[in-house]
This record gives C-alpha cells, sequence and structure tokens, in this order.
C-alpha cells in the first residue's frame, strides 16, 4: 500500500487561504468516505483536524475545512494565521489488507 | 480525560526483539479499536497497526507485516506492539492512538548496532 501524495509544502500570507490536495485511489481516498487530517507542529503530538473528509472536531476552529472529489481529497485553511505554520498528514481507509494509509505529508509556511 | 501513555522504547540492536506497551485511561478501553503508527526522524507518519476492541481482528502495514504483532489485555487496559527482527529502519517515535482522536506522547525506538 502506498502513502496518498501530497505536495510537499504550501506557503501563504497572514489572511490568505491555501488548499493543501490528498490524492489517492479508488481503493482509499476515492472510494470511501474516511479521509482524516491532522497537524502537527515540530516536536509535537498529531491533532486531528478533520475526520470523514468534512466533519471538525470540537474545539478546531473553523478556519479549517475539508472536502474531496474523486480520487483527491483537499484540507483548506481560510485566513491563514502564524500558528498554522505546521506539518498536515491526510489519512485513509483503505480496502487493502493493510487497512488505514497516511499521506506524504504537506509543511505550511506562513510567509 | 482520554489518557495513553506509551512506553517500552529504548536502543536495540538489528535483529533483536522490543515490546511496547501503551497504558490507557480515561475511557472505555474494551469498547474502542487501537492504532499503532510510527514516525522516523524527520520523516513523515506511518500506519503500523489496528486491533478491534476486542482483539479478534488485527490488520498491519506492508513493512512490519510478519515481524511485528499488536494485542491486548483489556483487563489491564494496556495495548502492545511486540516487535521482532527489527530493522534499523524501524528507528521511530512509535505512538498509540485512540480513534486517531487522541494520541499518547509517543516512545521512542532506535535500532542501531
Amino acid at each position: 500500500q502506498s502513502a496518498l501524495t501530497q505536495p510537499a509544502s504550501v506557503s501563504g500570507s497572514p489572511g490568505q487561504s491555501i488548499t493543501i490536495s490528498c490524492t489517492g485511489t479508488s481503493s482509499d481516498v476515492g472510494g470511501y468516505n474516511y479521509v482524516s487530517w491532522y497537524q502537527q507542529h515540530p516536536g509535537k503530538v498529531p491533532k486531528l483536524m478533520i475526520y470523514d473528509v468534512t466533519n471538525r472536531p470540537s474545539g478546531v476552529s473553523n478556519r479549517f475545512s475539508g472536502s474531496k472529489s474523486g480520487n483527491t481529497a483537499s484540507l483548506t485553511i481560510s485566513g491563514l494565521q502564524a500558528e498554522d505554520e505546521a506539518d498536515y498528514y491526510c489519512a485513509s481507509y483503505t480496502s487493502s489488507n493493510t487497512l488505514d494509509v497516511f499521506g506524504t505529508g504537506t509543511k505550511v509556511t506562513v510567509l | 480525560q482520554v489518557q495513553l501513555v506509551e512506553s517500552g522504547g529504548g536502543v536495540v540492536q538489528p535483529g533483536r526483539s522490543l515490546r511496547l506497551s501503551c497504558a490507557a485511561s480515561g475511557f472505555t478501553f474494551s469498547s474502542y479499536g487501537m492504532h499503532w503508527v510510527r514516525q522516523a526522524p524527520g520523516k513523515g507518519l506511518e500506519w503500523v497497526a489496528i486491533i478491534s476492541s476486542d482483539g479478534s481482528k488485527k490488520y498491519y502495514a506492508d513493512s512490519v507485516k510478519g515481524r511485528f504483532s499488536i494485542s491486548r489485555d483489556n483487563s489491564k487496559n494496556t495495548l502492545y506492539l511486540q516487535m521482532n527482527s527489527l530493522r534499523v529502519e524501524d528507528t521511530a517515535v512509535y505512538y498509540c492512538a485512540k480513534d486517531y482522536a487522541h494520541w499518547g506522547q509517543g516512545t521512542l525506538v532506535t535500532v542501531s548496532s
């Protein structure tokens, strides 16, 4: 099972919106609505930001939103803030015998 | 509140074994499937294994299949990862996670001669 494909880096200025893509196949991202997104600051534990493609856990800012089209899921961060600078990972259920797969990760830089 | 505390990490030679533990509290442990996820130094997250709530179903990443074994003791609220035939590339911080919404702080495993 190969990792889901994410851009290595995305950047934006404060207040802007950015979108991070997560590309898989019909066996994972495209086949199920079980895509999740995680934020990880350096040296910290990953934090769940989005689950089941579009849902935000309690306490997560509504500046974070998720979507999916075909085999590609996306995380959009609106009103970019300095504290959003972190690594972001997607993950998906997969019908392969491994069950779960993470993305390659994206470093978000706030200019 | 949910607490997950990993232990058992350390430095081990290639080919040797190590067992990680994850002590859970603050929720009904026996009702939830549990994951192990790892992160090599400076690298991304890699899902390792999952076990069902009753321990009857287990799934593994291809990279660890046949070498690692996930298990649990619901009477002790503890999750385990038995790691055999360790390789240098298994060096990572190992996290246990519940629903991916709750993660432990991780335990570092270093495989080196």
